[in-house]
């Protein structure tokens, strides 16, 4: 069974870098079937992609998003992270990572999700 | 960006009752690569219906997704008490993959 799980700091000073791990379990990592994901969720707001990455270190980011993130993998510890400059009170969320599956077809929703990490911004 | 406008914004039924959540596109999603997830509060998003129509694994069948090119439609048969709960669409057609603002089915 997939599993995956964020992990990190719960609280960021204004103006520091975010930097969050997923650590990915019982599935093939470097499968070619897989894009790893970030997406977060703002209090009380609806769901906002983040960006993706395949375990070659390919990437693709919301373009909103774009100057202010990294996001990067460590195949050889079934981990990816994110990492995000400059955060604001606007960048507090629940965070979580998922699998983008293309297994069944070209293209995948995401399955499935972390239980996913809240992310406090505050000095 | 493709934008996705969910309505209603919120669904007032009764348990046994019919649902039903339209998601729009502002561009037609040819590939019919959308995708509907169920949340309820404290979880992560799961996923119920990818590619438009297809349940995904362990889903009931009284979950259906159908539609095409900008109109997609989740439709739940009869309302189970764990069925109340927020419904988000997510398109991933377009390199940007993004999410309507979501709609909650809530307990008349």
């Amino acid at each position: 069974q997939v599993q995956l799980q964020e992990s990190g700091p719960g609280l960021v000073t204004p103006s520091q870098t975010l930097s969050l791990t997923c650590s990915v379990s019982g599935a093939s990592f470097t499968s070619s079937a897989y894009y790893w994901t970030w997406v977060r969720q703002r209090p009380g707001k609806g769901l906002e992609w983040i960006g993706y990455i395949f375990h070659n270190g390919q990437t693709n980011y919301n373009p909103s998003l774009r100057s202010r993130i990294t996001i990067s993998v460590d195949a050889s510890k079934n981990e990816f992270s994110l990492k995000m400059t400059s955060v604001t009170a606007a960048d507090a969320a629940m965070y979580y990572c998922a699998r983008e599956n293309h297994s069944l077809r070209p293209l995948g929703p995401l399955d499935p999700w972390g239980q996913g990490i809240l992310v406090t911004v505050s000095s | 960006d493709i934008v996705l406008t969910q309505s209603p914004g919120t669904l007032s039924l009764s348990p046994g009752e019919r649902a039903t959540l339209s998601c729009r596109a502002s561009q037609s999603i040819t590939t019919n690569n959308l995708a509907w997830y169920q949340q309820k509060p404290g979880q992560a998003p799961r996923l119920l219906i990818h590619a438009a129509s297809r349940r995904a694994t362990g889903i009931p069948d009284r979950f259906s997704g159908s539609g095409s090119a900008t109109d997609f439609t989740l439709t739940i048969s009869r309302l189970e008490p764990e069925d109340f709960a927020v419904y988000f669409c997510q398109q991933y057609h377009d390199s940007v993959r993004t999410f309507g603002q979501g709609t909650k089915v809530e307990v008349k």
